[in-house]
């Protein structure tokens, strides 16, 4: 069993929509959970970090992490064609861990 | 503000020649440096990781080995390539104030 587990997709919605991306673990000694986004050929970019359980907003951007779970996942609100990427989840155990990723979502956002 | 620059872009390299892959790192000092993996279609495998000069942790056995000549300077090197070595490199850093930071990478094919 991986330790993060993440539907590879790929997710094709129209523009305007709230898209849920998601990710499962294994291991409850996780305590850090990020979000990247990677457009093609380029390397991921941080878009939400979110620390325990709870709820994180970042303009049309909201983590969640559900630790009793195991289930964190990122919803995009009015999604946009510039939207279209591959989203990774990642997480660590602590603060100087190692960052372990998800496979990656791919989302299409059709105008 | 901290850049991280990662080269080449691309490479075509046949089987058997050697490699070798710079990464550096610019507006931080004592950073943690990691090399990433990423297959089509797949998450990101760390591969080597570090926390200071010399200092280097591999986590997958395989073709390739790191090195860290300077605090901000991370290398990825083989001395013979095979096909299985193809795919998409990252680098990436943090210290103990931020999320991990990607470069852009070097899409690596072996033919």
């Amino acid at each position: 069993q991986k330790e993060v587990e993440q539907d590879p997709g790929p997710l094709s919605v129209p523009e305007g929509a709230i898209v849920s991306l998601n990710c499962t673990y294994s291991n409850s000694v996780f305590q850090y959970f990020m979000w990247y986004r990677q457009y093609s050929r380029k390397g991921p970019e941080l878009l939400m970090y979110t620390y325990s359980s709870g709820n994180k907003e970042d303009g049309r951007f909201t983590a969640q992490v559900d630790k009793s779970s195991k289930y964190i996942s990122l919803f995009i609100r009015d999604s946009q064609p510039s939207d279209s990427a591959t989203y990774l989840c990642a997480m660590r155990f602590n603060q100087g861990g190692k960052l372990i990723f998800g496979q990656g979502t791919e989302l299409s956002v059709k105008p | 503000s901290q850049t991280i620059h990662q080269w080449p872009a691309t490479l075509v390299q046949p089987v058997g020649s050697p490699l070798s892959l710079e990464c550096t790192v610019e507006g931080t000092s004592n950073p943690n440096l990691y090399w990433y993996r990423q297959a089509a279609g797949r998450g990101l495998q760390l591969l080597f990781y570090s926390v200071g000069i010399g200092q280097i942790s591999s986590e997958v056995p395989q073709n390739l080995s790191a090195s860290r000549p300077q605090d901000r300077q991370f290398i990825l090197s083989s001395k013979k390539l095979l096909l299985s070595d193809s795919g998409f490199y990252l680098c990436a850093w943090r210290d103990g104030y931020t999320e991990a930071f990607f470069g852009q990478g070097t899409r690596l094919t072996v033919v």
